[in-house]
C-alpha cells in the first residue's frame, strides 16, 4: 500500500513569495489534515478535511494561507505572501477516520525557508 | 478547546533500561482516542500505540505500554527493553472521535545511551 505521498520535499522562498505544497492521501482515506511544525514543537492542525469539506479550519491563517482538495482526494495548500515565521515543516496525514483504527498516516513532509 | 502536555521537553534512558514519558489532556469528550507517534530524526512520523476511552485495558505493543488512567486525564507511554532505535521525539495526540479533531503535544525527545 502507498504511503502518503507529499512535493516538494523541501522549499527555500524569499519572504512575501507564494508557494504551493501537495499532498496525495492514501487510497480510500477520507480524512486528510494539514499540519504546520514549527522546529521543536508539535504538529499544529491548520486544516482539516472529510472528503472534500473542510471539518476545522481554525487555526488556518486566512489571509495568507488557503488549501483545497478537489474530488476529495489530492490536496493543495497555498501560502500568499510568505512571511518568515512561515519557516517550518509541513506535514501532511489522512486517515479512515469512522470504521477505521482512526490512525493517522504522515507522509514526510516539505520543508519550508522563508529567508 | 482540547489541550495536551507533555511537561518533559527532553529525556534519556540507558540502553535496555525502561523508561516512561508523560501526558495530560484536557477535554469535556467522553469519546475520544489517545496515541503515542514517534518522530525519529529526518523521518517520518510513525504511530506507536493507540487507547480507546472506552477501553479500561491499557493497550500494549510489544516493548511499548500505557498506562491510561482517565479520570486523572493521564496518558503515559511506558518503554521496556529501550533501544538505540527508539531515540526519537514522541508526540501524545488527541483525537476527538465526533469531530475527528486532532491535538499533538509538544513533544519529549528520548535519547537512548549505549
Amino acid at each position: 500500500e502507498a504511503g502518503v505521498a507529499q512535493s516538494p520535499r523541501y522549499k527555500i522562498i524569499e519572504k512575501r513569495q507564494s508557494v504551493a505544497f501537495w499532498c496525495n492521501p492514501i487510497s480510500g482515506h477520507a480524512t486528510l489534515y494539514w499540519y504546520q511544525q514549527i522546529l521543536g514543537q508539535g504538529p499544529k492542525l491548520l486544516i482539516q478535511f472529510q472528503n472534500n469539506g473542510v471539518v476545522d479550519d481554525s487555526q488556518l491563517p486566512k489571509d495568507r494561507f488557503s488549501a483545497e482538495r478537489l474530488k476529495g482526494v489530492d490536496s493543495t495548500l497555498k501560502i500568499q505572501p510568505a512571511k518568515l515565521e512561515d519557516s517550518a515543516v509541513y506535514l501532511c496525514a489522512s486517515s479512515l477516520y469512522r470504521g477505521g483504527s482512526y490512525e493517522q498516516y504522515f507522509g514526510p513532509g516539505t520543508r519550508l525557508t522563508v529567508t | 478547546a482540547q489541550t495536551v502536555t507533555q511537561s518533559q521537553p527532553e529525556m534519556s534512558v540507558q540502553e535496555a533500561e525502561t523508561v516512561t514519558l508523560s501526558c495530560t489532556y484536557d477535554t469535556s469528550e467522553s469519546d475520544y482516542y489517545l496515541f503515542w507517534y514517534k518522530q525519529p530524526p529526518s523521518r517520518q512520523m510513525i504511530l506507536v500505540i493507540r487507547q480507546e476511552a472506552y477501553k479500561q485495558q491499557n493497550a500494549t505493543e510489544n516493548r511499548f505500554s500505557v498506562n491510561f488512567q482517565k479520570a486523572a486525564k493521564s496518558f503515559s507511554l511506558k518503554i521496556s527493553d529501550s533501544q538505540l532505535g527508539d531515540a526519537a521525539m514522541y508526540f501524545c495526540a488527541y483525537l476527538n472521535t465526533n469531530a475527528g479533531k486532532s491535538t499533538f503535544g509538544d513533544g519529549t525527545t528520548l535519547t537512548v545511551k549505549p
